[in-house]
């Protein structure tokens, strides 16, 4: 079935350094790509999605692109803060279906 | 923006006993959704509920569930007989079109 594959750490940065977590998928038909991120002691809240092939999703200084031919979804930030320090969780919506499919999430912690 | 609001936000029920948790979904959407998260595990998806009716159920989602819309603005989740296993955070997620918008959960704990 349809799943997401991410990079599951933990990953901690210095403060401004360069964050990547990778997210593969595999999907029949063309699903949505969404990145999730959750902070300690809350919810899911959605950061960024692309809905079809070479979208690129941004938000707060993330961004990733929906890249069809190597089924990748990566999460990228330039320079992190330590108030990005959460749980990014990647997530797939197949194509003409109903639920989420969750990665098994990435643990950021941002140093001083 | 509009949310989605779960209560309890935190439940402690005693092994066997009967659990409902309750969801108010953004009030235009049509769909909704039940998923679990197991203490430092992935989200896992339990129910999805559409029209009045439960459009797709995983594995997990046993004869021990049910969910219900009762009155057109709360969706609940019971637990029939809870287990140890059950504890877990509970998500509650509604959406339109996409994306699915969650609520904060409501933690159960099973003693």
């Amino acid at each position: 079935g349809d799943s997401v594959t991410q990079m599951e750490g933990p990953v901690t940065l210095s403060e401004e350094a360069f964050l990547t977590i990778n997210c593969t998928y595999t999907a029949t038909g063309y699903p949505s790509l969404f990145w999730y991120v959750q902070y300690p002691g809350e919810g899911l809240q959605l950061l960024l999605k692309a809905t079809k092939a070479d979208d690129k999703g941004s938000n707060k200084g993330f961004e990733a692109t929906y890249r069809k031919e190597t089924t990748s979804f990566h999460l990228e930030k330039g320079s992190v803060q330590v108030s990005d320090s959460a749980v990014y969780f990647c997530a797939l919506s197949p194509y003409n279906n109903n639920d989420m499919r969750f990665g098994a999430g990435t643990r950021l912690t941002v140093k001083p | 923006e509009p949310e989605v609001t779960q209560t309890p936000s935190h439940q402690v029920t005693q092994m066997g006993q009967e659990v409902i948790l309750r969801c108010v979904p953004i009030s235009n959407h049509l769909y909704f959704y039940w998923y679990r998260q197991i203490l430092g595990q992935k989200v896992e998806f339990l129910v999805s509920f559409y029209n009045n009716e439960i459009s797709e159920k995983s594995e997990i989602f046993d004869d021990q569930f049910s969910v219900e819309r009762p009155d057109g603005s709360n969706f609940t989740l019971k637990i029939r007989s809870t287990k140890l296993e059950d504890s877990a955070m509970y998500f509650c997620a509604s959406r339109g079109d996409q994306p699915q918008h969650f609520g904060d959960g409501t933690r159960l704990s099973i003693l």
